[in-house]
C-alpha cells in the first residue's frame, strides 16, 4: 500500500506561510499526491493535488520532491481560518489504496 | 452552485436497529463514493459507485450496503447496527471514475450514534 506519513500536529503564527510534509517513500510512478483539509464539524475539503510538478491555485501550493518521496502543502499566509486538520493521501483504483490517515492537525496563533 | 448534501445531519438509534443515509452529489458528477470517519481518525472507505454500479468496496462487513439512483443520488444502508457502527457518514463526488487524478468534494456528514 502506498501510504503516507505527517507530523501529528503543527503550529504557525497568523499571517506566516505555512509549509506541511509528508513522507511517501513508497509511491508508484501513477499515484498523484492529494491534499485535503477538514475544519471542525465539516467534511473534508479538496485542497489541491499534483503528480509530478509544483502546482498552484488559490489555496495553496504544493511542492513534491523530485524523487517524489515526500512533497509539502504551502499555504503563503495563514489566517485563522486555516486552522484545521490537514491530510495528505495518495488515492489509487485499488480499493485498498484510499487511505487517510490521522492528518496533521495545524493551530494557528494570533 | 449546491455542494454534495447529505441527510439526515444526525440521526441517534440503537443497536440491531437499520438505518438509511442520503446523499446528493453535485451536479454533473456521476460518482459517489462513501466513507466512515470514526472520532479522531481519518475517514475510512467503503464504497465507490459509478454510473449505478459499485466499483470499489472497502474492508467493511456485508451489514454495509449501498446503491445508487439514475440521478447519481445515492443511499448507504446499514443493517444490525453495532455500537462500534457510531460514527461520521462522509459522501464525496466527482466527475469520473478515476480516483487518481479526481479531486472529491465532500458533504459534512450524517451524525450517527448508536445507543
Amino acid at each position: 500500500d502506498a501510504k503516507t506519513t505527517q507530523p501529528n500536529s503543527m503550529e504557525s503564527n497568523e499571517e506566516e506561510p505555512v509549509h506541511l510534509p509528508c513522507n511517501h517513500s513508497t509511491i508508484s510512478g501513477t499515484d498523484y499526491i492529494h491534499w485535503y483539509r477538514q475544519l471542525p464539524s465539516q467534511g473534508p475539503e479538496y485542497v489541491i493535488h499534483g503528480l509530478t510538478s509544483n502546482v498552484n491555485n488559490r489555496m495553496a501550493s504544493l511542492a513534491i520532491a523530485e524523487d517524489r518521496k515526500s512533497s509539502t502543502l504551502i499555504l503563503h499566509r495563514a489566517t485563522l481560518r486555516d486552522a484545521a486538520v490537514y491530510y495528505c493521501i495518495l488515492p489509487g483504483n485499488r480499493d485498498d489504496k484510499i487511505i487517510f490517515g490521522k492528518g496533521t492537525r495545524l493551530h494557528i496563533l494570533p | 452552485d449546491a455542494g454534495v448534501t447529505q441527510s439526515p445531519t444526525h440521526l441517534i438509534k440503537t443497536r440491531g436497529q437499520h438505518v438509511t443515509l442520503r446523499c446528493s452529489p453535485i451536479s454533473g458528477h456521476k460518482s459517489v463514493s462513501w466513507y466512515q470517519q470514526v472520532l479522531g481518525q481519518g475517514p475510512q472507505f467503503i464504497f465507490q459507485y459509478y454510473e449505478k454500479e459499485e466499483r470499489g468496496r472497502g474492508n467493511f462487513p456485508d451489514r454495509f450496503s449501498a446503491r445508487q439512483f439514475p440521478n447519481y443520488s445515492s443511499e448507504l444502508n446499514v443493517n444490525a447496527l453495532l455500537l462500534g457502527d457510531s460514527a461520521l457518514y462522509l459522501c464525496a463526488s466527482s466527475l469520473a471514475r478515476d480516483r487518481k487524478n479526481q479531486p472529491q468534494h465532500f458533504g459534512d456528514g450524517t451524525r450517527l450514534s448508536i445507543l
